[in-house]
């Protein structure tokens, strides 16, 4: 069954310091992975879509990773700003029959300080 | 090009009472994906629909829950006899085919009272 975890689960910086957001799934049979941002109270916000056969994917200041073998992906976020503040969500998608049940991980709350 | 659209934003139902969440999925898109998010927690998969039909509901809770995609008109995401505990956002995605990617809506945050 597959499982996603988000380390840390909140995080705290100062304004323009470069972060990273971890992600664990247990299964790396995966069709692909999705980074997401949701704003209190708000919708989700699509960030990156990592499809399994990439190994990254890059826009503006984020950088998302995705290493299959180890079941790892990582969100990198360069110069962090306080409108970064958000809570990021890392979303698996299954391979094979199933595919469509989207797993979620609980989310990294990020605050960035000015 | 209108996203995934639902209504309404925000819903409070008192105990006991029925509460209706609607879903309309981006104009093409024949595929449908309901998900809660509790407090504190990530989005579980509930419900996933294919025009006119439930592909798999196996996110569903026995009792109370039902979702339908009718032919014309919204996805609907029924709950009935609201208990606290379904207080939750409940949120809506849909896309072209069940292999490509899919888009969310804004979500309807439900509190019961």
């Amino acid at each position: 069954k597959q499982e996603v975890t988000q380390i840390p689960a909140a995080l705290s910086v100062p304004e323009g310091e470069n972060l990273v957001l971890n992600c664990s799934f247990t299964d790396s049979a995966i069709y692909n992975l999705q980074w997401f941002r949701q704003d209190p109270g708000k919708g989700l916000t699509s960030l990156l879509l990592i499809q399994s056969s990439q190994r990254e994917q890059t826009s503006g200041r984020l950088n998302a990773s995705l290493d299959k073998s180890s079941g790892r992906s990582t969100l990198y976020i360069a110069a962090s700003q306080p409108g970064d503040s958000a809570t990021y969500l890392c979303a698996v998608r299954p391979g094979g029959t199933g595919g469509f049940k989207t797993i979620f991980g609980a989310g990294t709350r990020l605050f960035v300080k000015a | 090009n209108a996203g995934v659209m639902q209504n309404p934003r925000h819903l409070v139902r008192r105990r006991g009472q029925e509460a209706r969440l609607r879903c309309s999925p981006v104009k093409g898109h024949s595929h449908v994906y309901w998900y809660r998010q509790l407090p504190e927690e990530g989005l579980k998969f509930m419900v996933y629909l294919q025009k006119e039909n439930i592909i798999d509901e196996s996110g569903m809770p026995k009792e109370r829950f039902s979702a339908e995609f009718p032919k014309e008109g919204p996805s609907i995401l029924r709950i009935q006899q609201v208990v606290r505990g379904d207080s939750a956002a409940y949120f809506c995605a849909s896309s072209p085919t069940v292999d490509t990617e899919a888009f969310f809506g804004q979500g309807t945050r439900l509190t019961v009272v």
